[in-house]
Protein backbone atom coordinates (compact mmCIF):
# COMPACT_ATOMS: atom_id res chain seq x y z
CA UNK A 1 0.00 0.00 0.00
CA UNK A 2 1.03 3.80 -0.33
CA UNK A 3 -0.26 6.95 0.63
CA UNK A 4 1.09 10.32 -0.07
CA UNK A 5 0.02 13.56 2.51
CA UNK A 6 0.84 16.88 1.56
CA UNK A 7 0.42 18.91 4.71
CA UNK A 8 -0.57 22.32 3.60
CA UNK A 9 -3.53 22.68 1.40
CA UNK A 10 -2.30 26.70 0.92
CA UNK A 11 0.99 28.09 1.29
CA UNK A 12 1.25 31.95 0.86
CA UNK A 13 4.99 33.65 0.90
CA UNK A 14 5.90 36.69 0.02
CA UNK A 15 8.62 37.46 -3.40
CA UNK A 16 11.79 36.65 -2.51
CA UNK A 17 11.22 34.36 0.48
CA UNK A 18 11.88 30.58 0.57
CA UNK A 19 9.19 28.54 -0.22
CA UNK A 20 9.17 25.23 1.91
CA UNK A 21 6.05 22.49 0.48
CA UNK A 22 5.85 19.71 2.62
CA UNK A 23 5.13 15.75 1.17
CA UNK A 24 4.99 12.83 3.81
CA UNK A 25 4.88 9.14 1.88
CA UNK A 26 4.33 5.87 2.76
CA UNK A 27 5.17 3.02 0.48
CA UNK A 28 5.86 -1.15 1.12
CA UNK A 29 8.49 -0.76 -1.76
CA UNK A 30 11.68 1.48 -2.56
CA UNK A 31 9.11 4.21 -3.98
CA UNK A 32 9.72 6.72 -6.47
CA UNK A 33 9.22 10.28 -6.01
CA UNK A 34 7.92 13.35 -8.46
CA UNK A 35 6.82 16.70 -7.58
CA UNK A 36 4.55 18.11 -10.37
CA UNK A 37 2.93 21.70 -11.12
CA UNK A 38 0.10 23.06 -12.40
CA UNK A 39 -0.18 26.26 -13.59
CA UNK A 40 -4.18 28.39 -13.61
CA UNK A 41 -5.28 26.62 -16.84
CA UNK A 42 -2.57 24.95 -17.80
CA UNK A 43 -1.42 20.97 -17.73
CA UNK A 44 0.68 19.55 -15.14
CA UNK A 45 4.32 19.88 -15.62
CA UNK A 46 7.27 17.86 -14.10
CA UNK A 47 8.95 19.61 -11.82
CA UNK A 48 11.77 16.77 -10.31
CA UNK A 49 11.63 13.31 -9.28
CA UNK A 50 13.79 10.94 -7.30
CA UNK A 51 14.43 7.78 -8.06
CA UNK A 52 17.04 5.89 -5.47
CA UNK A 53 20.00 8.12 -6.69
CA UNK A 54 20.92 11.19 -5.48
CA UNK A 55 18.50 12.29 -2.43
CA UNK A 56 18.85 15.89 -3.07
CA UNK A 57 17.47 15.93 -6.50
CA UNK A 58 17.27 19.60 -8.32
CA UNK A 59 14.60 20.35 -10.65
CA UNK A 60 13.64 23.11 -12.82
CA UNK A 61 12.90 26.48 -11.81
CA UNK A 62 15.37 26.16 -9.22
CA UNK A 63 13.29 23.98 -7.26
CA UNK A 64 14.88 21.02 -5.24
CA UNK A 65 13.18 18.61 -3.10
CA UNK A 66 15.25 15.85 -0.38
CA UNK A 67 14.22 12.14 -0.30
CA UNK A 68 14.71 11.66 3.43
CA UNK A 69 13.50 8.26 4.54
CA UNK A 70 13.83 7.99 8.09
CA UNK A 71 11.60 10.93 7.82
CA UNK A 72 9.23 9.34 4.87
CA UNK A 73 9.23 13.05 3.57
CA UNK A 74 9.80 14.41 -0.25
CA UNK A 75 9.87 18.20 0.84
CA UNK A 76 10.24 20.86 -2.05
CA UNK A 77 12.19 24.27 -1.44
CA UNK A 78 13.09 27.08 -3.38
CA UNK A 79 15.41 29.33 -2.06
CA UNK A 80 13.78 32.83 -3.32
CA UNK A 81 10.07 32.52 -4.62
CA UNK A 82 9.00 34.32 -7.45
CA UNK A 83 5.72 35.39 -8.55
CA UNK A 84 6.03 33.38 -11.43
CA UNK A 85 5.94 30.04 -8.94
CA UNK A 86 2.12 30.85 -8.07
CA UNK A 87 0.46 27.68 -8.88
CA UNK A 88 -0.56 24.37 -7.12
CA UNK A 89 1.71 21.85 -6.52
CA UNK A 90 1.63 17.84 -6.34
CA UNK A 91 3.54 15.29 -4.83
CA UNK A 92 3.42 11.99 -6.11
CA UNK A 93 4.78 8.51 -4.91
CA UNK A 94 4.75 5.39 -7.39
CA UNK A 95 5.93 1.77 -6.68
CA UNK A 96 8.88 0.12 -8.53
CA UNK A 97 7.21 -3.71 -8.34
CA UNK A 98 5.04 -4.93 -11.36
CA UNK A 99 2.50 -2.52 -11.27
CA UNK A 100 3.46 0.98 -11.34
CA UNK A 101 0.79 2.46 -9.28
CA UNK A 102 0.81 5.87 -8.88
CA UNK A 103 -0.50 7.86 -5.75
CA UNK A 104 -0.77 11.84 -6.09
CA UNK A 105 -1.81 14.09 -3.19
CA UNK A 106 -4.04 16.35 -2.72
CA UNK A 107 -2.13 19.46 -4.34
CA UNK A 108 -0.52 22.74 -1.77
CA UNK A 109 -1.50 26.29 -3.65
CA UNK A 110 1.22 28.45 -3.38
CA UNK A 111 0.36 32.09 -3.26
CA UNK A 112 3.23 34.54 -4.20
CA UNK A 113 2.55 37.89 -2.52
CA UNK A 114 4.28 40.91 -3.99
CA UNK B 1 7.14 13.78 -31.25
CA UNK B 2 3.86 14.84 -29.91
CA UNK B 3 3.03 15.19 -26.64
CA UNK B 4 -0.36 13.11 -25.14
CA UNK B 5 -3.37 14.47 -26.89
CA UNK B 6 -6.54 14.84 -25.67
CA UNK B 7 -10.21 15.16 -27.23
CA UNK B 8 -12.94 16.95 -26.96
CA UNK B 9 -11.20 19.96 -25.18
CA UNK B 10 -14.44 21.02 -23.65
CA UNK B 11 -17.79 18.70 -23.82
CA UNK B 12 -20.91 20.48 -22.84
CA UNK B 13 -23.59 17.52 -22.29
CA UNK B 14 -27.45 16.87 -20.78
CA UNK B 15 -27.75 14.61 -18.06
CA UNK B 16 -28.58 11.59 -18.65
CA UNK B 17 -26.44 11.91 -22.19
CA UNK B 18 -23.18 9.48 -22.80
CA UNK B 19 -20.25 10.80 -23.52
CA UNK B 20 -16.71 9.57 -24.65
CA UNK B 21 -13.89 11.26 -23.86
CA UNK B 22 -10.63 10.17 -25.92
CA UNK B 23 -6.74 9.82 -25.47
CA UNK B 24 -3.61 9.74 -27.95
CA UNK B 25 -0.65 9.01 -25.63
CA UNK B 26 3.21 9.18 -26.95
CA UNK B 27 3.73 6.77 -29.34
CA UNK B 28 5.56 3.96 -27.00
CA UNK B 29 3.93 4.79 -23.91
CA UNK B 30 2.76 1.04 -22.70
CA UNK B 31 1.43 2.94 -19.52
CA UNK B 32 -1.99 5.30 -19.47
CA UNK B 33 -3.84 6.28 -16.82
CA UNK B 34 -6.72 8.30 -16.41
CA UNK B 35 -7.55 10.87 -13.59
CA UNK B 36 -10.22 13.26 -12.87
CA UNK B 37 -9.85 16.52 -11.54
CA UNK B 38 -13.14 18.21 -9.78
CA UNK B 39 -13.03 22.29 -9.33
CA UNK B 40 -10.74 23.16 -6.55
CA UNK B 41 -9.96 19.49 -5.98
CA UNK B 42 -6.68 17.27 -6.58
CA UNK B 43 -6.10 14.67 -9.07
CA UNK B 44 -8.41 11.74 -8.82
CA UNK B 45 -7.10 8.36 -9.85
CA UNK B 46 -9.66 6.69 -12.11
CA UNK B 47 -8.25 3.49 -13.96
CA UNK B 48 -4.82 2.57 -15.54
CA UNK B 49 -4.20 0.10 -18.06
CA UNK B 50 -0.53 -1.27 -18.90
CA UNK B 51 -0.93 -2.41 -22.72
CA UNK B 52 -5.04 -2.87 -23.38
CA UNK B 53 -5.51 -4.41 -19.89
CA UNK B 54 -6.52 -2.60 -16.97
CA UNK B 55 -5.18 -3.99 -13.87
CA UNK B 56 -6.34 -1.35 -11.79
CA UNK B 57 -9.91 0.44 -12.39
CA UNK B 58 -9.96 0.83 -8.41
CA UNK B 59 -10.96 4.24 -9.06
CA UNK B 60 -13.51 4.26 -11.35
CA UNK B 61 -16.67 6.12 -9.30
CA UNK B 62 -19.64 3.67 -10.47
CA UNK B 63 -20.64 1.37 -13.34
CA UNK B 64 -21.74 4.26 -15.54
CA UNK B 65 -18.01 4.67 -16.25
CA UNK B 66 -15.92 2.68 -18.05
CA UNK B 67 -12.51 2.98 -20.09
CA UNK B 68 -10.88 0.70 -23.02
CA UNK B 69 -7.86 0.90 -24.56
CA UNK B 70 -6.41 -0.56 -28.25
CA UNK B 71 -4.21 -1.68 -30.21
CA UNK B 72 -1.58 -0.47 -27.25
CA UNK B 73 -2.65 2.85 -28.17
CA UNK B 74 -5.59 5.40 -27.97
CA UNK B 75 -8.15 4.91 -25.35
CA UNK B 76 -11.81 5.97 -24.70
CA UNK B 77 -13.00 6.98 -21.62
CA UNK B 78 -16.84 6.45 -21.43
CA UNK B 79 -19.51 7.80 -19.08
CA UNK B 80 -23.46 6.86 -19.46
CA UNK B 81 -25.90 8.73 -18.51
CA UNK B 82 -24.37 11.37 -17.00
CA UNK B 83 -24.96 13.22 -13.92
CA UNK B 84 -23.78 16.90 -12.85
CA UNK B 85 -21.48 15.69 -10.65
CA UNK B 86 -19.74 14.04 -13.56
CA UNK B 87 -18.38 17.95 -14.47
CA UNK B 88 -14.85 17.61 -14.01
CA UNK B 89 -11.79 17.85 -15.79
CA UNK B 90 -10.76 14.51 -16.94
CA UNK B 91 -6.93 14.02 -17.65
CA UNK B 92 -5.13 11.32 -19.15
CA UNK B 93 -1.36 10.73 -18.78
CA UNK B 94 1.07 8.19 -20.56
CA UNK B 95 4.55 6.93 -19.58
CA UNK B 96 6.88 4.38 -20.62
CA UNK B 97 5.43 1.62 -17.87
CA UNK B 98 8.96 -0.31 -18.22
CA UNK B 99 8.17 -3.13 -15.09
CA UNK B 100 10.66 -2.96 -12.16
CA UNK B 101 11.81 0.23 -13.72
CA UNK B 102 11.80 2.84 -11.31
CA UNK B 103 10.84 6.74 -12.09
CA UNK B 104 8.45 6.75 -14.99
CA UNK B 105 7.84 10.02 -15.64
CA UNK B 106 3.92 10.50 -16.61
CA UNK B 107 3.34 13.05 -19.33
CA UNK B 108 0.38 14.44 -18.96
CA UNK B 109 -2.61 15.80 -21.56
CA UNK B 110 -4.27 18.92 -21.54
CA UNK B 111 -7.59 17.25 -20.35
CA UNK B 112 -11.08 17.67 -21.41
CA UNK B 113 -13.44 19.74 -19.15
CA UNK B 114 -16.35 18.48 -19.11
CA UNK B 115 -20.12 20.09 -18.16
CA UNK B 116 -22.91 18.38 -17.52
CA UNK B 117 -26.00 20.91 -17.47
Amino acid sequence: AQSVTQLDSHVSVSEGTPVLLRCNYSSSYSPSLFWYVQHPNKGLQLLLKYTSAATLVKGINGFEAEFKKSETSFHLTKPSAHMSDAAEYFCVVTGTGGYQKVTFGTGTKLQVIP
Amino acid sequence: GAGVSQSPSNKVTEKGKDVELRCDPISGHTALYWYRQSLGQGLEFLIYFQGNSAPDKSGLPSDRFSAERTGGSVSTLTIQRTQQEDSAVYLCASSLGIVRRAGNEQFFGPGTRLTVL
